[in-house]
């Protein structure tokens, strides 16, 4: 299965935007990109997905590279309730079904 | 709607113990998963399900088992609790496609 890497941690100023990033160099054509964040003490969350284009929702925007080996998930305007540990996984979606988990990126905003 | 619901939320278990972590979702969901989260680490995945009567191994499964009767359950079965297996389990549910995962909230077992 395709792997990700990301960060250890980041930190972010309150208020100013947020860019995640996370390399899978691996990844097939039949992958899409997911991200999630889990807060302290609580279950993960869904943030975002994509497969080949940019896509934004109301929580946050994923920026996918031309070649799909990296992507980026975009806070625009960080708050204190985004700190979080933000994972980024590559899922088949037509085979298995898998969900794998890396370590994340962990993300502390400073007031 | 409750989403995916996790009992119980906190068990303490002794060495050689069995019990069964229940899981329920109520969105009709085809995909449950299990994972389990040690202290400071990412998730591993346990079992997960792509339909009724169907399960699969994730990356962690020894000393566990789980069964799908049903598609809103997906109960996952400690027979021999160790105190490696001391972690917070969540189960989560997806629908079809590329559909994200939905997760509950997590219960908490320590094994002594």
């Amino acid at each position: 299965d395709a792997k990700t890497t990301q960060p250890n941690s980041m930190e972010s100023n309150e208020e100013e935007p947020v860019h995640l990033p996370c390399n899978h160099s691996t990844i097939s054509g039949t992958d899409y990109i997911h991200w999630y964040r889990q807060l302290p003490s609580q279950g993960p969350e869904y943030v975002i997905h994509g497969l080949t284009s940019n896509v934004n929702n109301r929580m946050a925007s994923l920026a996918i590279a031309e070649d799909r080996k990296s992507s980026t998930l975009i806070l625009h305007r960080a708050t204190l309730r985004d700190a979080a540990v933000y994972y980024c996984i590559l899922t088949k979606t037509n085979t298995g079904n898998q969900f794998y988990f890396g370590t994340g990126t962990s993300l502390t905003v400073i007031p | 709607n409750a989403g995916v619901t996790q009992t119980p939320k906190f068990r303490i278990l002794k060495i050689g113990q069995s019990m069964t972590l229940q899981c329920a979702q109520d969105m009709n969901h085809n995909y449950m998963y299990w994972y389990r989260q040690d202290p400071g680490m990412g998730l591993k995945l346990i079992y997960y399900s792509v339909g009724a009567g169907i399960t699969d191994k994730g990356e962690v499964p020894n000393g566990y088992n789980v069964s799908r009767s049903t598609t809103e359950d997906f109960p996952l079965r400690l027979e021999l609790a160790a105190p490696s297996q001391t972690s917070v389990y969540f189960c989560a549910s997806r629908g079809t496609g590329s559909s994200p995962l939905h997760f509950g909230n997590g219960t908490r077992l320590t094994v002594t």
